[in-house]
């Protein structure tokens, strides 16, 4: 069974960094392009960052471009994103996405990042 | 990069059909075959419902089906049960630079 089980979420102040890990199981973690999306308190999901098999190709959205890193480490099954200078607009459930071709067909359930003082 | 955009909500009595649009421009949705659908129930995480614009994940109902016309995709709920209620996501491939966007998100509502 394919399982995708966020953590590093919390509460933190404005300019302060997190990171955000996912723990995967149930499939061949190496072998999948994965997936950040985010989604605001009552908004819709926004597509964050992804990144490819071997981590050497990482896109972001324009709104973290610069401050959120992707990085996987295929020997540990684990995703992550690092986020560094957070504004409260980051504020949302982040949920790591398994990507099969060009849908998302595992989802995480998700892990809360509050960004307030 | 400009927004998709969806009813923010549609409804109907069981057994009725309700159709979601998803209209984009020539650089997403009418750009790309890879339009995908998401159902997300309240609390939960999203749940893939169809992917490649019209196929559905084994698991789906027949009840869900999708097209696309140009820039506008369209998901239609047949039959509308109960457990339909919930919010629906579309989503497109948007290429290289720009990746993904989601739509707006529409809130089916059983009467």
């Amino acid at each position: 069974e394919v399982q995708l089980v966020e953590s590093g979420g919390g509460l933190v102040q404005p300019g302060g960094s997190l990171r955000l890990s996912c723990a995967a199981s149930g499939f061949t973690f190496s072998t999948y392009w994965m997936h950040w999306v985010r989604q605001g308190p009552g908004e819709g999901l926004v597509w964050v960052s992804r990144t490819n098999t071997d981590g050497s190709i990482r896109k972001y959205a324009d709104s973290v471009k610069g401050r959120f890193t992707i990085s996987r480490d295929n020997a540990k099954n684990t995703l992550y994103l690092q986020m560094s200078s957070l504004r409260a607009e980051d504020t949302a459930v982040y949920y790591c996405v398994r990507a099969d071709n060009y849908r998302f067909d595992y989802w995480g359930q998700g892990s809360l990042v509050t960004v307030s003082s | 990069q400009s927004a998709v955009t969806q009813p923010r909500s549609v409804s109907g009595s069981p057994g009725q059909s309700v159709t979601i649009s998803c209209t984009g421009t020539n650089s997403d949705v009418g750009g790309y075959n890879y339009v995908s659908w998401y159902q997300q129930l309240p609390g939960k995480a999203p749940k893939l419902m169809i992917y490649d614009v019209s196929k559905r994940p084994s698991g789906v109902p027949d009840r869900f089906s999708a097209s696309k016309s140009g820039n506008t995709a369209s998901l239609t709920i047949s039959g509308l049960q109960a457990e339909d209620e919930g919010d629906y996501y579309c989503c497109s491939y948007a290429g290289t630079y720009t990746s993904y966007v989601f739509g707006t998100g529409t809130k089916v509502t059983v009467l």
